[in-house]
Protein backbone atom coordinates (compact mmCIF):
# COMPACT_ATOMS: atom_id res chain seq x y z
CA UNK A 1 0.00 0.00 0.00
CA UNK A 2 1.42 3.48 -0.89
CA UNK A 3 1.37 6.11 2.08
CA UNK A 4 0.58 9.11 1.34
CA UNK A 5 2.26 11.92 3.98
CA UNK A 6 0.97 15.64 4.10
CA UNK A 7 2.42 18.98 5.67
CA UNK A 8 1.29 20.78 7.44
CA UNK A 9 -1.47 19.28 9.62
CA UNK A 10 -2.74 22.65 10.21
CA UNK A 11 -2.34 25.92 7.94
CA UNK A 12 -3.33 29.33 9.72
CA UNK A 13 -3.92 31.73 6.76
CA UNK A 14 -4.45 35.19 6.06
CA UNK A 15 -7.17 35.94 3.20
CA UNK A 16 -5.64 37.50 0.38
CA UNK A 17 -1.92 35.95 0.74
CA UNK A 18 -0.96 32.42 -0.77
CA UNK A 19 -0.99 28.98 1.08
CA UNK A 20 0.94 25.64 -0.02
CA UNK A 21 0.10 22.61 1.08
CA UNK A 22 2.86 18.98 0.47
CA UNK A 23 1.91 15.35 -0.26
CA UNK A 24 4.77 12.65 -0.63
CA UNK A 25 4.29 9.34 -1.61
CA UNK A 26 6.14 6.62 -0.10
CA UNK A 27 6.90 5.29 -3.90
CA UNK A 28 6.46 6.83 -6.95
CA UNK A 29 3.16 7.60 -8.62
CA UNK A 30 4.18 7.11 -11.68
CA UNK A 31 1.85 4.66 -13.45
CA UNK A 32 2.63 2.18 -16.25
CA UNK A 33 1.33 4.21 -18.61
CA UNK A 34 3.33 7.09 -17.86
CA UNK A 35 0.52 9.37 -16.16
CA UNK A 36 0.96 10.45 -12.62
CA UNK A 37 -2.39 9.67 -10.75
CA UNK A 38 -2.87 12.13 -7.65
CA UNK A 39 -5.40 14.06 -6.88
CA UNK A 40 -6.34 17.06 -4.46
CA UNK A 41 -9.61 17.18 -2.95
CA UNK A 42 -11.11 19.94 -0.62
CA UNK A 43 -13.87 19.30 2.16
CA UNK A 44 -15.67 22.04 3.57
CA UNK A 45 -17.05 21.92 7.09
CA UNK A 46 -20.21 19.30 7.03
CA UNK A 47 -19.80 18.76 3.09
CA UNK A 48 -19.03 16.05 1.17
CA UNK A 49 -15.11 15.90 -0.39
CA UNK A 50 -14.74 18.24 -3.82
CA UNK A 51 -12.42 17.38 -6.47
CA UNK A 52 -10.10 20.13 -6.94
CA UNK A 53 -6.95 18.98 -9.51
CA UNK A 54 -6.73 15.86 -10.87
CA UNK A 55 -3.40 13.82 -12.39
CA UNK A 56 -1.17 16.24 -10.36
CA UNK A 57 -2.16 19.57 -12.37
CA UNK A 58 -5.52 19.42 -14.07
CA UNK A 59 -7.96 21.64 -12.66
CA UNK A 60 -11.71 19.83 -12.65
CA UNK A 61 -14.37 21.78 -14.21
CA UNK A 62 -15.55 24.93 -11.68
CA UNK A 63 -12.42 25.02 -9.57
CA UNK A 64 -10.96 28.94 -9.65
CA UNK A 65 -7.61 29.43 -11.12
CA UNK A 66 -6.37 30.44 -7.49
CA UNK A 67 -6.45 26.55 -6.94
CA UNK A 68 -2.89 24.87 -9.21
CA UNK A 69 -1.14 21.28 -8.63
CA UNK A 70 2.39 20.76 -9.15
CA UNK A 71 5.28 17.42 -8.73
CA UNK A 72 6.52 14.72 -10.17
CA UNK A 73 7.38 11.43 -8.76
CA UNK A 74 6.63 11.45 -5.08
CA UNK A 75 6.24 15.29 -4.09
CA UNK A 76 3.62 16.83 -5.00
CA UNK A 77 2.36 20.24 -4.45
CA UNK A 78 -1.35 22.21 -3.64
CA UNK A 79 -0.92 26.01 -4.11
CA UNK A 80 -3.57 28.42 -3.48
CA UNK A 81 -2.55 31.51 -4.89
CA UNK A 82 -5.02 33.92 -2.89
CA UNK A 83 -6.28 32.77 -0.25
CA UNK A 84 -10.31 33.56 0.29
CA UNK A 85 -12.58 32.71 3.28
CA UNK A 86 -14.53 29.97 1.33
CA UNK A 87 -11.27 27.99 1.41
CA UNK A 88 -11.23 27.15 4.73
CA UNK A 89 -11.80 23.37 5.18
CA UNK A 90 -9.64 19.79 4.78
CA UNK A 91 -7.90 19.29 1.98
CA UNK A 92 -6.47 15.91 0.91
CA UNK A 93 -4.04 14.41 -1.84
CA UNK A 94 -4.79 11.04 -3.12
CA UNK A 95 -3.16 8.48 -5.15
CA UNK A 96 -4.95 6.28 -7.61
CA UNK A 97 -2.19 4.76 -9.52
CA UNK A 98 -2.34 1.83 -7.76
CA UNK A 99 -5.22 -0.39 -5.35
CA UNK A 100 -5.64 0.31 -2.94
CA UNK A 101 -6.16 3.84 -3.34
CA UNK A 102 -5.18 6.13 -0.18
CA UNK A 103 -5.32 9.42 0.76
CA UNK A 104 -3.23 11.79 2.92
CA UNK A 105 -4.42 12.45 6.38
CA UNK A 106 -5.74 15.69 5.25
CA UNK A 107 -4.81 19.58 6.27
CA UNK A 108 -6.79 22.13 7.80
CA UNK A 109 -6.85 25.28 6.36
CA UNK A 110 -8.53 27.83 8.56
CA UNK A 111 -8.39 31.89 8.65
CA UNK B 1 -27.28 17.42 -12.74
CA UNK B 2 -25.21 14.49 -11.73
CA UNK B 3 -26.17 12.85 -8.35
CA UNK B 4 -25.72 9.89 -5.78
CA UNK B 5 -28.06 9.46 -2.93
CA UNK B 6 -26.65 6.79 -0.50
CA UNK B 7 -29.03 5.02 2.20
CA UNK B 8 -28.88 2.20 4.64
CA UNK B 9 -26.92 3.48 7.13
CA UNK B 10 -27.94 2.41 10.89
CA UNK B 11 -26.80 1.30 14.31
CA UNK B 12 -26.01 -2.65 14.50
CA UNK B 13 -24.22 -4.65 16.89
CA UNK B 14 -20.74 -5.73 16.22
CA UNK B 15 -20.45 -9.04 14.50
CA UNK B 16 -23.92 -7.80 12.48
CA UNK B 17 -24.23 -7.40 8.48
CA UNK B 18 -25.72 -4.20 6.82
CA UNK B 19 -26.70 -2.69 2.90
CA UNK B 20 -26.12 -0.01 1.88
CA UNK B 21 -27.37 1.25 -1.27
CA UNK B 22 -26.55 4.22 -3.97
CA UNK B 23 -28.81 5.49 -6.56
CA UNK B 24 -27.36 7.80 -9.07
CA UNK B 25 -29.18 9.98 -12.19
CA UNK B 26 -28.07 12.57 -14.45
CA UNK B 27 -25.31 10.20 -15.87
CA UNK B 28 -25.55 7.07 -17.76
CA UNK B 29 -24.55 4.72 -14.88
CA UNK B 30 -23.07 1.32 -17.11
CA UNK B 31 -20.37 4.15 -18.37
CA UNK B 32 -18.73 4.65 -14.62
CA UNK B 33 -16.18 3.13 -12.21
CA UNK B 34 -18.02 3.58 -9.07
CA UNK B 35 -16.20 3.54 -5.30
CA UNK B 36 -17.22 3.29 -2.10
CA UNK B 37 -14.84 5.81 0.67
CA UNK B 38 -15.45 6.40 4.11
CA UNK B 39 -14.95 8.38 7.04
CA UNK B 40 -14.65 8.00 10.45
CA UNK B 41 -16.01 10.47 12.87
CA UNK B 42 -13.61 13.47 12.94
CA UNK B 43 -11.18 11.44 10.63
CA UNK B 44 -9.55 11.45 7.42
CA UNK B 45 -11.00 9.60 4.21
CA UNK B 46 -10.56 6.23 3.51
CA UNK B 47 -10.82 4.37 0.00
CA UNK B 48 -13.18 1.13 0.52
CA UNK B 49 -13.95 -0.57 -2.73
CA UNK B 50 -14.76 0.07 -6.59
CA UNK B 51 -15.99 -2.00 -9.07
CA UNK B 52 -15.88 -1.43 -12.83
CA UNK B 53 -19.11 -0.70 -15.27
CA UNK B 54 -19.28 -4.43 -15.87
CA UNK B 55 -18.44 -5.39 -12.60
CA UNK B 56 -15.57 -7.83 -13.62
CA UNK B 57 -12.70 -5.50 -11.93
CA UNK B 58 -13.71 -5.40 -8.20
CA UNK B 59 -11.26 -3.66 -5.51
CA UNK B 60 -11.40 -3.62 -1.87
CA UNK B 61 -9.09 -2.00 1.06
CA UNK B 62 -7.28 -4.94 3.59
CA UNK B 63 -9.56 -3.80 6.03
CA UNK B 64 -12.88 -4.83 4.65
CA UNK B 65 -11.17 -8.04 2.33
CA UNK B 66 -13.55 -10.99 3.01
CA UNK B 67 -16.05 -8.72 5.15
CA UNK B 68 -17.23 -6.70 2.81
CA UNK B 69 -18.80 -7.07 -1.18
CA UNK B 70 -19.63 -4.69 -3.32
CA UNK B 71 -22.07 -5.02 -6.26
CA UNK B 72 -24.36 -3.04 -8.98
CA UNK B 73 -27.48 -3.18 -10.98
CA UNK B 74 -27.16 -0.86 -13.95
CA UNK B 75 -31.01 -1.70 -14.86
CA UNK B 76 -31.48 0.10 -11.44
CA UNK B 77 -28.27 2.41 -11.61
CA UNK B 78 -27.85 1.55 -8.00
CA UNK B 79 -24.27 0.50 -6.53
CA UNK B 80 -24.47 -1.61 -3.37
CA UNK B 81 -22.36 -2.51 0.00
CA UNK B 82 -22.98 -5.62 1.75
CA UNK B 83 -21.26 -5.30 4.92
CA UNK B 84 -20.65 -8.17 7.60
CA UNK B 85 -18.77 -9.28 10.67
CA UNK B 86 -19.10 -5.61 11.40
CA UNK B 87 -16.60 -4.26 13.92
CA UNK B 88 -16.63 -0.93 15.98
CA UNK B 89 -14.19 0.55 13.91
CA UNK B 90 -16.52 0.37 10.78
CA UNK B 91 -18.43 3.15 12.53
CA UNK B 92 -17.92 5.98 9.59
CA UNK B 93 -19.94 7.75 7.22
CA UNK B 94 -19.81 5.93 3.96
CA UNK B 95 -19.57 8.04 0.58
CA UNK B 96 -20.60 6.60 -2.90
CA UNK B 97 -18.45 8.26 -5.43
CA UNK B 98 -18.70 8.44 -9.40
CA UNK B 99 -15.11 7.71 -10.89
CA UNK B 100 -13.76 10.09 -13.48
CA UNK B 101 -13.65 8.96 -16.48
CA UNK B 102 -10.12 7.70 -17.78
CA UNK B 103 -8.54 10.20 -15.02
CA UNK B 104 -8.31 7.80 -12.34
CA UNK B 105 -10.36 9.67 -9.62
CA UNK B 106 -13.34 11.16 -7.86
CA UNK B 107 -15.08 13.11 -9.04
CA UNK B 108 -19.16 13.44 -7.51
CA UNK B 109 -19.90 12.03 -3.85
CA UNK B 110 -22.84 11.71 -2.34
CA UNK B 111 -23.74 13.31 1.09
CA UNK B 112 -23.02 9.77 2.83
CA UNK B 113 -24.82 7.50 4.91
CA UNK B 114 -23.90 7.11 8.68
CA UNK B 115 -22.81 3.08 9.83
CA UNK B 116 -22.38 3.00 13.86
CA UNK B 117 -21.46 -0.46 14.54
CA UNK B 118 -21.45 -0.67 18.73
CA UNK B 119 -23.04 -2.75 21.21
Amino acid sequence: EIVMTQTPISSPVTPGQPASISCRSSESLVHSDGNTYLSWLQQRPGQPPRLLIYKTSKRFSGVPDRFSGSGVGTDFTLEISRVEAEDVGVYYCMQATQFPWTFGQGTKVEI
Amino acid sequence: EVQVVESGGNLVQPGGSLRLSCVASGFIFSDYNMHWVRQAPGKGLEWVSHINGGSNDIQYADSVEGRFTISRDNAKNSLYLHMSSLRVEDTAVYFCARDLRDNYSIDRWGQGTLVTVSS
